[in-house]
C-alpha cells in the first residue's frame, strides 16, 4: 500500500496557538517522511523531514513527531503566525539508488488568524 | 527559488489539443518527477525519470507521455486534452542522497 492519510483537511488557528497536522502511512518500507509547505501560486517547498531512527525532530517553531510502531507522524507548529497560512503536505518515500518518488497526503489548508 | 524551471507558467487550450510542458531540473540532479495537482486536490505522482530512463510510473493516463533528454531536461506531453486535465503540473528534481524533492513553480493548464 502506497497511501498516506492526512488530517485535518483544514485548520484554523489563532495567532500564537499551536497547529497540529497528523499523517498515517501503511507501507513499512517508507523511510523518509518530509513535510512540504505550499503557498498559493507556488510549488511545494520542503519544510522539515525525519527518518525513522529518531522519534522527534525540531527546527525552530516546527517539530515532527514520529511513531514508528503506530505508523504515524505529525507536524506541530508552535506560536503559529499569519505568515504560516499555507497548505501543508506530509509525504513518505522509500530508499532508492536513483531516488524515490514521494507519496503525498491530501494536504491541510492552515489559516492563522491575526 | 528552487532551481527547477518550468515553462510555460500558464497555458490555455481547447479540448482535443496537445500540449508540451517543459522542465529543467536543478544543476546536477539526475532524477525528474512529474506531479499533477488538480483544484483542491493533493499531489498525484505521474512519472519519474532518472538519467534519461523511466524509473517509476504512477497514475499517468495513456494520453500523457514524458521523456528526459540527454541534457536532463524533461518534457511532459499531454494529448487529446479533456476538461478534466485542467490542473497544475509540477516538475521536481531530487537529491538522491537525501531524498529531498525540489519543485518548480508549476505549469497551470486550462482546457476550455
Amino acid at each position: 500500500q502506497q497511501q498516506v492519510k492526512q488530517s485535518p483537511q483544514s485548520l484554523i488557528v489563532q495567532k500564537g496557538g499551536i497547529s497540529i497536522i497528523n499523517c498515517a502511512y501503511e507501507n513499512t518500507a517508507f523511510d523518509y517522511f518530509p513535510w512540504y509547505q505550499q503557498f498559493p501560486g507556488k510549488g511545494p517547498a520542503l519544510l522539515i523531514a525525519i527518518r525513522p531512527d529518531v522519534s522527534e525532530k525540531k527546527e525552530g517553531r516546527f517539530t515532527i513527531s514520529f511513531n514508528k510502531s503506530a505508523k504515524q507522524f505529525s507536524l506541530h507548529i508552535m506560536d503559529s503566525q499569519p505568515g504560516d497560512s499555507a497548505t501543508y503536505f506530509c509525504a513518505a518515500s522509500g530508499s532508492g539508488t536513483s531516488g524515490s518518488r514521494l507519496t503525498f497526503g491530501e494536504g491541510t489548508q492552515l489559516t492563522v488568524n491575526p | 527559488d528552487s532551481g527547477v524551471t518550468q515553462t510555460p507558467k500558464h497555458l490555455i487550450t481547447a479540448t482535443g489539443q496537445r500540449v508540451t510542458l517543459r522542465c529543467s531540473p536543478r544543476s546536477g540532479d539526475l532524477s525528474v518527477y512529474w506531479y499533477q495537482q488538480s483544484l483542491d486536490q493533493g499531489l498525484q505522482f505521474l512519472i519519474q525519470y532518472y538519467n534519461g530512463e523511466e524509473r517509476a510510473k504512477g497514475n499517468i493516463l495513456e494520453r500523457f507521455s514524458a521523456q528526459q533528454f540527454p541534457d536532463l531536461h524533461s518534457e511532459l506531453n499531454l494529448s487529446s486534452l479533456e476538461l478534466g486535465d485542467s490542473a497544475l503540473y509540477f516538475c521536481a528534481s531530487s537529491v538522491v542522497q537525501t531524498g529531498e524533492l525540489f519543485f518548480g513553480e508549476g505549469s497551470r493548464l486550462t482546457v476550455l
